[in-house]
């Protein structure tokens, strides 16, 4: 089966640091994406790991650990606009994407 | 603006008509996925088109739906009869294929929003 866990909900205080983290279990496995989702909008394209490791890009990281099942998404510094959804996602192979429920983070000042 | 664009945004209908949606994809974009997310979860695959030519299917797209994409460019997704629990948002999503192999990044459009009175 697909499986994808992320907590449901975050708070965190602005200027601080957040880690939101992912376990997945599915058939296939190619690669991990982060999406960031603000309510009614679109989800838009954060990262994409495909090895083990930290990518860094700017205030945001994204860790992978292919044998754990694991990935997280490290927010610095974080800013009022970072409240949102942030959604895991599995690309399974075949051209399938298989998204986690998403975690809704609220940044506090 | 060259993004994805969906048609209509909203769409509020009654149970039993027949509903259609468009998305006209990023340009040079050659695959063009449908997802159907309801609040609270995220997006769940419904159907992919590789050009014209719809390669895989969702066990959640019943005989109601159909998706198309007539000349790989724009496509369309029609739902028959429509049902309460089909209320949802509608996101479509293309990618530039740049290997065979793996998923590319999906850009994603705004939605339609569908409510099933």
């Amino acid at each position: 089966g697909q499986n994808i866990d992320q907590p449901t909900e975050m708070t965190a205080t602005e200027g601080a640091i957040v880690q939101i983290n992912c376990t997945y279990q599915t058939s296939g496995f190619n690669g991990l994406f982060w999406y960031q989702q603000h309510a009614g909008e679109a989800p838009t394209f954060l990262s994409y790991n495909v090895l083990d490791g930290l990518e860094e890009k700017g205030r945001f990281s994204s860790f992978l650990s292919r044998s754990k099942g694991y990935s997280y998404l490290l927010l610095k510094e974080l800013q009022m606009k970072d409240s949102a959804s942030y959604l895991c996602a599995v690309d399974t192979g075949g051209f399938k994407t298989i998204f986690g429920a998403g975690t809704r983070l609220f940044v506090k000042a | 603006d060259t993004g994805v664009s969906q048609d209509p945004r909203h769409k509020i209908t009654k149970r039993g008509q027949n509903v259609t949606f468009r998305c006209d994809p990023i340009s040079e974009h050659n695959r063009l996925y449908w997802y159907r997310q309801t609040l609270g979860q995220g997006p769940e695959f419904l159907t992919y088109f590789q050009n014209e030519a719809q390669l895989e299917k969702s066990r959640l797209l019943s005989d109601r739906f159909s998706a198309e994409r007539p000349k790989g460019s724009f496509s369309t997704l029609e739902i028959q009869r429509t049902e309460q629990g089909d209320s949802a948002m509608y996101l479509c999503a293309s990618s530039l294929e740049w290997s065979t192999s793996s998923t590319d990044t999906q850009y994603f459009g705004p939605g339609t929003r569908l409510t099933v009175l």
